[in-house]
């Protein structure tokens, strides 16, 4: 069973970056897609971006080419999300998800599996 | 960008009555739509796929229909834990992968 752990949350100033880890275990890593979705407080959810750890080159959503990057380390089976020049409206919870993969030679990028989140506060 | 648009944004219901939600998108993106519920507190669920195949540990009183621009996820039955935010995904048309705003489902 696939599960994925991501890192405890963090409290920064504006201005400054983040980095968000999501360890995935039990399961096959570099096949899938890893997403990362935002939820700011009471707000909806928000994609930002995924990779496919075996071919290393991620995808955003414009509103975050630039400003986010996201990576993975197959050794380690650990996905990364960095946020630089965070300002107080990327105060959200960080979540990633894993898609269910190529099925009949078609990428689905449904998340079936969601790591436990992380909370991410940016204040001066 | 595909926009993703629910309705309503809250409907009270009460246990044992059947929930239908809406969720249209601003063009078609076929059946690759996706639900998914969210509790207070914790991460998303993936309920739905492909816009009709429950995910894997789905009860059956959740079902979803539609396909193009229009479609329904129906929770035949409310139980108590099914008091919360569901979201509709298109993963049709992307970057970005987009999700409707939500829809509250609360106890009459």
């Amino acid at each position: 069973q696939v599960r994925l752990v991501q890192s405890g949350a963090e409290a920064k100033k504006p201005g400054s970056s983040v980095k968000v880890s999501c360890k995935a275990s039990g399961g096959t890593f570099t096949t899938y897609g890893i997403h990362w979705v935002r939820q700011a407080p009471g707000q909806g959810l928000e994609w930002m971006g995924m990779i496919i750890p075996i071919f290393g080159t991620a995808n955003y959503g414009q509103k975050f080419q630039g400003r986010v990057t996201i990576s993975a380390d197959e050794s380690t089976t650990t996905a990364y999300m960095e946020v630089s020049s965070l300002r107080s409206e990327d105060t959200a919870v960080y979540y990633c998800g894993r898609d269910r993969g190529v099925i009949e030679g078609y990428y689905h990028y449904e998340m079936d599996v969601w790591g436990q989140g992380t909370t991410v506060t940016v204040s001066s | 960008e595909i926009v993703m648009t629910q309705s309503p944004a809250t409907l009270s219901v009460s246990p044992g009555e059947r929930a239908t939600l809406s969720c249209r998108a601003s063009q078609s993106v076929t059946s690759n739509l996706a639900w998914y519920q969210q509790r207070p507190g914790q991460a998303p669920r993936l309920l739905i796929h492909g816009a009709s195949t429950r995910a894997t540990g789905i009860p059956a009183r959740f079902s979803g229909s539609g396909s193009g621009t229009e479609f329904t996820l129906t929770i035949s039955s409310l139980q108590s834990e099914d008091f919360a935010v569901y979201y509709c995904q298109q993963y049709n048309n992307w970057p970005p992968i987009t999700f409707g705003q939500g829809t509250r489902l609360e106890i009459k």
